[in-house]
């Protein structure tokens, strides 16, 4: 079985902050994690993704993540925040060997004010 | 036109319609993905399929029953909803079975009344 769980139901940050986003997992066997944004009205886009390899992962916009096996966790972070960030923010992890089983979490609204 | 394409984007219903929602890709990819968004919970993943090969969620009521005629277009059917399936149904692909990386489409906004 695998499961994610976002703590955190919104985020608010003020533009220039940085800002976090929170997400833990739990898999059994090696995971592939993810980071996908969605803005009003449309469907989830991509941002990152753990896949083997270096720890920090860079992705679109700015935006980061850091893979910590030991604590199951894959937060989403970005040095400054901008207007332009707010959006439902979903973490996903997926076993490397179970095709097509996303398992995403509830998503974390974050909300960045000028 | 590019990318995953979801028509319609709005749909209302009465329990005892019948209605498809049409998906289709434009990125060749080999597999393509059912979800369904309700509010403040995880994505659910209703069906999966690839190269003709389906894996879906069990706990989907058949009143939902997906059809995918080729690698670039996928349908859900719907029939006999409740109330409780007013959701956003989001379509996805991927390169392929192991593709990590899923694009999505804009969703069909569906109400059942």
């Amino acid at each position: 079985a695998q499961s994610v769980a976002q703590p955190e139901d919104q985020v608010n940050v003020a533009e220039g902050n940085p800002l976090t986003v929170k997400c833990t997992y739990s898999v059994s066997g090696n995971p592939y994690l993810f980071w996908y944004v969605q803005y009003p009205n449309r469907g989830l886009q991509f941002l990152l993704k753990y896949i083997t390899g270096d720890n920090l992962v860079k992705g679109s916009y700015g935006f980061e993540a850091e893979f910590n096996k030991s604590q199951t966790s894959f937060h989403l972070k970005k040095p400054s925040a901008l207007v332009s960030d707010s959006a439902l923010y979903f973490c996903a992890v997926r076993r490397t060997d179970s095709w097509g089983k996303f398992q995403f979490g509830a998503g974390t609204q974050v909300v960045v004010t000028p | 036109e590019t990318g995953v394409t979801q028509t319609p984007r709005h749909l209302v219903m009465g329990m005892t319609n019948k209605k498809s929602l049409k998906c289709e890709q434009h990125l060749g990819h080999n597999a393509m993905y059912w979800y369904k968004q309700s509010a403040k919970k995880p994505l659910e993943l209703m069906f999966v399929y690839s190269l003709e090969e389906r894996v879906e969620n069990n706990s989907v009521p058949s009143r939902f029953s997906p059809e995918c005629p080729n690698s670039s277009h996928l349908f859900l059917h719907l029939h006999t909803l409740q109330p409780e399936d007013s959701a956003l149904y989001l379509c996805a692909s991927s390169q392929d079975r192991e593709g990590p990386i899923l694009f999505f489409g804009s969703g069909t906004q569906l109400s059942v009344l």
